[in-house]
């Protein structure tokens, strides 16, 4: 079946450190990957998202690469700020019409200035 | 600017009795989704639906019902509530289906069973 494993947390950095969440993923076929986050008391947002093998997702400084070898997504930011803090989660979708969005269980990020 | 509303946001039941959470979204979008975040479980899919009139299970369907009698809505019942059910439930649509596009997610209903 379809799933999606992330490390687990909580990871705490101090400003201005790199970042890394690891994701990997089992699924049949092809799967587009997402990131979603969410803030303290709000709904999840898409942070950004990569449909094919060797595309690489970007948004506000956050990056994450699909790696079709190693079925990994994982989440990179090179400098981490207070802001940032937040629950991360890893999702996939077979590329499929009418499915749904399969999450990890969710990283959680605290950042101190 | 509504986007995805949801309502309650908050509601305390005690066992056995009865809920709807509705969700509403004003971007005429086909596809909706109900789902339970507990700690340490992710995100997980309750009911979904790719357009009025329609519904299918999701991950962990049982002990709720749902309905699409009209676009913009997408109700979430629960007929006995359980201990099991207290969580947060998040409601979210999109144009064209989880694989093409962006979720757009309401801001969460919690939901306490006594």
């Amino acid at each position: 079946g379809n799933s999606v494993t992330q490390m687990e947390g909580p990871v705490t950095l101090s400003e201005e450190a790199f970042l890394t969440i690891n994701c990997t993923y089992t699924a049949t076929g092809y799967p587009s990957l997402f990131w979603y986050v969410q803030y303290p008391g709000e709904g999840l947002q898409l942070l950004l998202k990569a449909t094919k093998a060797d595309d690489k997702g970007s948004n506000k400084g956050f990056e994450a690469t699909y790696r079709k070898e190693t079925t990994s997504f994982h989440l990179e930011k090179g400098s981490v700020q207070v802001s940032d803090s937040a629950v991360y989660f890893c999702a996939l979708t077979p590329n499929q019409a009418g499915t749904a969005l399969i999450f990890g269980k969710g990283t959680t990020l605290s950042v101190s200035s | 600017n509504a986007g995805v509303t949801q309502t309650p946001k908050f509601r305390v039941l005690k066992t056995g009795q009865s809920m709807t959470l509705l969700c509403a979204q004003d971007m005429n979008h086909e596809y909706m989704y109900w789902y339970r975040q507990d700690p340490g479980m992710g995100l997980r899919l309750i009911h979904y639906s790719v357009g009025e009139g329609t519904t299918a299970k999701g991950e962990v369907p049982d002990g709720y019902n749902v309905s699409r009698l009209k676009k913009q809505n997408f109700l979430l019942g629960l007929e006995s509530a359980a201990p099991s059910q207290t969580s947060v439930y998040f409601c979210a649509s999109n144009l064209q289906g989880a694989n093409t596009g962006e979720l757009f997610f309401g801001e969460g209903s919690r939901l306490t069973v006594l």
